[in-house]
């Protein structure tokens, strides 16, 4: 089992690029999450799927947020454009259904310069 | 609104027993009790969990009152590597999806040698 593999894990970017961020989940699991971590506001759910489906999206902060999962396999959060205060550590976490023990990734940490 | 709480702080002596406590007066009696830890630089990492009866794994054991109202994880031989972030959540297994919860502040505790 080798867990929940998220990549880049580092990404430096100046303002106004476009980031992708990319999620490969936990083999079997048809859970995706994807959460966001800063001192400030600590770990925050931004967006899950189910079987591929997104089913809830309300904690994507505003439109520059997309995210897609074509496949139970892969996943991406694309920030569009990037902007300093998107700077964080992104998270992706998968579950065999959305109410078992949940696996995170290591997480990418994003700088927005 | 909070479902739990826990201390912002606390240390441990390498070797000795690391006892977490976690206050939840108002679980209900689907709610099962959760603990991840966050080591530093690295994704939530899953513990341990029950609903009523004490439960222990290779990692720690987890001692929940009679009443439900309260739990202590317990690390029985704390290493300098235990030191982490460690959230207590309850959730409904058979209602509540990851997306719906709040993972909170947790403790931070610190392992000195």
């Amino acid at each position: 089992d080798a867990g929940v593999i998220q990549s880049p894990r580092h990404e430096v970017t100046e303002m106004g690029q476009e980031v992708t961020l990319r999620c490969k989940p936990i083999s079997g699991h048809n859970s995706l999450f994807w959460y966001r971590q800063t001192m400030m506001r600590g770990l925050e759910l931004l967006i899950y799927f189910n079987n591929n489906v997104p089913i809830d999206d309300s904690g994507m902060p505003e439109d520059r947020f997309s995210a897609k999962m074509p496949n139970a396999s892969f996943s991406t959060l694309k920030i569009q454009p990037s902007e300093p205060r998107d700077s964080a550590v992104y998270f992706c976490a998968s579950s065999l259904f959305d109410r078992s023990s949940l696996h995170f990734g290591n997480g990418t940490r994003l700088t927005v310069t | 609104d909070a479902k739990t709480t826990q201390p912002t702080s606390m240390d441990c002596a390498e070797g000795r027993a690391a006892n977490l406590p976690c206050n939840h007066s108002t679980i209900s009696g689907n709610e099962y009790v959760y603990w991840y830890r966050q080591i530093h630089s690295q994704g939530p990492q899953y513990i341990i969990h029950g609903l009523k009866n004490n439960e222990t794994n290779e990692m720690a054991s987890l001692i929940i009152t009679e009443d439900r109202k309260s739990s202590t994880l317990i690390l029985p031989h704390a290493t300098l590597r235990d030191t982490a972030v460690y959230y207590c959540i309850v959730r409904d297994m058979t209602t509540d999806s990851w997306g719906k919860l709040q993972f909170g502040a947790g403790t931070q505790v610190v392992v000195t040698p």
